[in-house]
């Protein structure tokens, strides 16, 4: 069974800070998204990365796929309030047809 | 805005009944998938529709039950509701090639369940 852990759970930080979640597997994906999610509303897509040792920068977001496709990072700058809400790796596997979900690293950015 | 649209936006039911959620697909996408995300958890895999007919399922029994139609929008059916079917219903939907290639999954906003 393929499984995406994610840390932390739970981040609480002040305006400015910097932090990074975590999101590893024991499994091989063919890519890997990041979604932010706010309470009452589906998933929104902030990334794929597909190519081992591969980074994105989105503004102050930088993801970072694994070499071995098996985990990643995503680093956020300078956190703003607007940054609350929850973020989930996601993990596509082309044979299995399926995207496997992480629980999420829910976060709180205070002004 | 992704253009996938769900309704209802939330339900109440009671145990042992049967409901039934819709999704509409952004316009162009082929396949619809449909999850259930509980408080606090990420959201997870009950099935994929591909041309309409069912192709990939998650741990969930047979009383989680889909439809896709020609327009490629789709249905959730649950029947025997039981109190831990309350959750967010999402639905997905893209484009995935023969080839076994997909583009992006677009979620919808959710139907919220709760069963008392």
């Amino acid at each position: 069974t393929q499984l995406l852990e994610q840390s932390p759970q739970f981040l609480s930080i002040q305006e400015g800070e910097n932090l990074t979640v975590y999101c590893n597997s024991s499994s091989v994906f063919s890519s890997l998204q990041w979604y932010r999610q706010e309470p009452g509303e589906g998933p929104v897509l902030l990334v794929t990365v597909v190519t081992g040792g591969e980074v994105k920068k989105l503004k102050r977001l930088t993801f970072q796929f694994g070499d071995a496709r098996k985990d990643s990072s995503l680093h956020i700058t300078a956190a703003q309030p607007g940054d609350t809400g929850l973020y989930l790796c996601a993990g596509y596997s082309t044979g299995g047809f399926k995207t496997i979900f992480g629980a999420g690293t829910r976060l709180f950015v205070k002004a | 805005e992704t253009g996938v649209t769900q309704s209802p936006t939330h339900l109440i039911k009671t145990r042992g009944q049967q409901v039934t959620l819709r999704c509409s697909s952004q316009s162009g996408h082929n396949t619809v998938s449909w999850y259930q995300q509980a408080l606090g958890q990420g959201p997870q895999f009950i099935f994929q529709y591909y041309r309409e007919e069912e192709n990939g399922r998650g741990n969930f029994p047979p009383r989680f039950s889909g439809l896709q139609f020609p327009n490629y929008s789709s249905e959730l059916n649950v029947n025997a509701l039981e109190l831990d079917d309350s959750a967010l219903y999402l639905c997905a939907s893209s484009l995935v090639f023969r080839t076994g290639g997909s583009e992006t999954q677009y979620f919808g906003p959710g139907t919220r369940l709760l069963v008392l």
